[in-house]
C-alpha cells in the first residue's frame, strides 16, 4: 500500500513565522502535490513536483514556496504565516507513468491554525 | 462556471437503500475520473477510478461514466451507515498532472 506521510496533524503558529510542513511518500512517485482545503472552497492546488527539484504553481501559490530536494520528500513552506493561511494542508502523490498514473494518494493532513 | 461540479448535499438515505451521487464536468477532453471517501476530519481516500464509458464495479460500488453527457456517477448499494461521509469526485483534465476537484456530496445514512 502507498504511505504517505505528513511531518505533524495538527500545528499551531503565531502570524509572521516560518512555516514548515513535511511530507514523505514511500512508493517511489514522481508526483508529488500539496491543497489546502477549506469549507465550502474544496481542494485547492497549491504547489505540485514532478521530478527532484522540479516544481510548478498550482491555482493559489501566493504566500507559499516548496522544496524538493529527494523524490520521497515535498516540503511547504510559508515565508511568513498569515491568519489567513489557517487551513487543513494535504499532501498526495502520484505515478508519473503506468496504468495507475492519475491515482492521487493522500496523507493525513495537518490542520495549521495561525494566530 | 466551476470545472466540477457536484450537489453539496446531504444526501439521505436510509440503511440498506442506493446511494447515488452524481459529477458532472466541463471539459470534453477529460481523460481519467475519480471518487474519494472523505470522512470528517480525515484525509480524502481514494475508493474508485474509471477511464472509459460505461459502469465499473467494485464491491458495493459502481462507478459510471458518460463522456459524451460529461458526467459522472458514483453507485453505493446496501448503505451503511459507516458509509456517512463527503464524497470528492475529482477529473484529470488534457494532459495535466492535476487532478480537478469537486466541493464534493455530503451522504448521510440512516440507521
Amino acid at each position: 500500500d502507498v504511505k504517505v506521510t505528513q511531518s505533524s496533524r495538527y500545528l499551531v503558529k503565531r502570524t509572521g513565522e516560518k512555516v514548515f510542513l513535511e511530507c514523505v511518500q514511500d512508493m517511489d512517485h514522481e508526483n508529488m502535490f500539496w491543497y489546502r482545503q477549506d469549507p465550502g472552497l474544496g481542494l485547492r492546488l497549491i504547489y505540485f513536483s514532478y521530478d527532484v527539484k522540479m516544481k510548478e504553481k498550482g491555482d493559489i501559490p501566493e504566500g507559499y514556496s516548496v522544496s524538493r530536494e529527494k523524490k520521497e520528500r515535498f516540503s511547504l513552506i510559508l515565508e511568513s504565516a498569515s491568519t489567513n493561511q489557517t487551513s487543513m494542508y494535504l499532501c498526495a502523490s502520484t505515478l508519473l507513468f503506468g496504468a495507475t498514473y492519475n491515482e492521487q494518494f493522500f496523507g493525513p493532513g495537518t490542520r495549521l491554525t495561525v494566530l | 462556471q466551476k470545472e466540477v461540479e457536484q450537489n453539496s448535499g446531504p444526501l439521505s438515505v436510509p440503511e440498506g437503500a442506493i446511494a447515488s451521487l452524481n459529477c458532472t464536468y466541463s471539459d470534453r477532453v477529460s481523460q481519467s475520473f475519480f471518487w474519494y471517501r472523505q470522512y470528517s476530519g480525515k484525509s480524502p481516500e481514494l475508493i474508485m477510478s474509471i477511464y472509459s464509458n460505461g459502469d465499473k464495479e467494485d464491491g458495493r460500488f459502481t462507478a459510471q461514466l458518460n463522456k459524451a453527457s460529461q458526467y459522472v456517477s458514483l453507485l453505493i448499494r446496501d448503505s451503511q451507515p459507516s458509509d456517512s461521509a463527503t464524497y470528492l469526485c475529482a477529473v484529470r483534465m488534457d494532459s495535466s498532472y492535476k487532478l480537478i476537484f469537486g466541493s464534493g456530496t455530503r451522504l448521510l445514512v440512516r440507521p
